[in-house]
C-alpha cells in the first residue's frame, strides 16, 4: 500500500538558518504529494501541495520539488522565523485515490 | 466564510461506554473525510464520504466504530463500547469534491479513562 516516511524531530533551528525535513514515499502510479503544517492549537492546513513529477510547490517561503526518481518531496525554507514553530506532516493521495496518507510528522523549534 | 466545524472540542469518557462526535463541513463541500491522530498511530485515515455514493470504510478499525452522513452534510462518527487506545484526537475533513483541498476542523479530543 502507499506510505509516507518522514524524517524524525524534533528538528531545532537558529531563527534565519536553513530547513530541510525530508521525505519519502511509496506508492503506484502517480500519487499527489502534500505538506501540511500544524501550529500550535491549531487544526491542521496545507502548506503546499505538487500533483506531477518536477512540479515545484511553493508558500510563505517553503518550497517542495516532486521527484519521481527519488520518490522524495523534501520540505526546504532558506530562512525560518520563530513562527514557523510547528508540526509539518508530509502527505499522499493516490492517483485514483481519495484519502490522504500521511508521515509521522517532525516537530520544528526555532529559536530566537 | 466558516470553516469545518467539530464538537465537542473535548470529551472524556470512561471505559465501555459510547460516544457520539460531530462535525459540520463547510457548506457545498460534497467530500466529507474522518481522521485519527493518536501518539502511537500518526494520523490514520477513517472513512470518506462523497455525495450519495456508499462511503469508504476502510480505515475504520474495528466494528465498534460507524459513520454517518445525514442530508448530505453534518456528519457523525460514533465509537460504541470505548476502549482506551480510542483516546486521540479525531480530525473530520472536507473538500469541495473529489480529490481537491481537504480542509480540516479544529478536531475533538477523545480521552477515554
Amino acid at each position: 500500500g502507499n506510505s509516507v516516511t518522514q524524517m524524525e524531530g524534533p528538528v531545532t533551528l537558529s531563527e534565519e538558518a536553513f530547513l530541510t525535513i525530508n521525505c519519502t514515499y511509496t506508492a503506484t502510479g502517480y500519487p499527489s504529494l502534500f505538506w501540511y503544517v500544524q501550529y500550535p492549537g491549531e487544526g491542521l492546513q496545507l502548506l503546499l501541495k505538487a500533483t506531477k513529477a518536477d512540479d515545484k510547490g511553493s508558500n510563505k517561503g517553503f518550497e517542495a520539488t516532486y521527484r519521481k526518481e527519488t520518490t522524495s518531496f523534501h520540505l526546504e525554507k532558506g530562512s525560518v522565523q520563530v513562527s514557523d514553530s510547528a508540526v509539518y506532516f508530509c502527505a499522499l493521495r493516490g492517483e485514483y485515490g481519495n484519502k490522504l496518507v500521511f508521515g509521522a510528522g517532525t516537530i520544528l523549534r526555532v529559536k530566537s | 466564510g466558516a470553516g469545518v466545524s467539530q464538537s465537542p472540542s473535548n470529551k472524556v469518557t470512561e471505559k465501555g461506554k459510547d460516544v457520539e462526535l460531530r462535525c459540520d463541513p463547510i457548506s457545498g463541500h460534497t467530500a466529507l473525510y474522518w481522521y485519527r491522530q493518536s501518539l502511537g498511530q500518526g494520523l490514520e485515515f477513517l472513512i470518506y464520504f462523497q455525495g450519495n455514493s456508499a462511503p469508504d470504510k476502510s480505515g475504520l478499525p474495528s466494528d465498534r466504530f460507524s459513520a454517518e452522513r445525514t442530508g448530505g452534510s453534518v456528519s457523525t462518527l460514533t465509537i460504541q463500547r470505548t476502549q482506551q487506545e480510542d483516546s486521540a484526537v479525531y480530525l473530520c475533513a472536507s473538500s469541495i469534491g473529489r480529490g481537491n483541498e481537504q480542509f480540516f476542523g479544529p478536531g475533538t479530543r477523545l480521552t477515554v479513562l
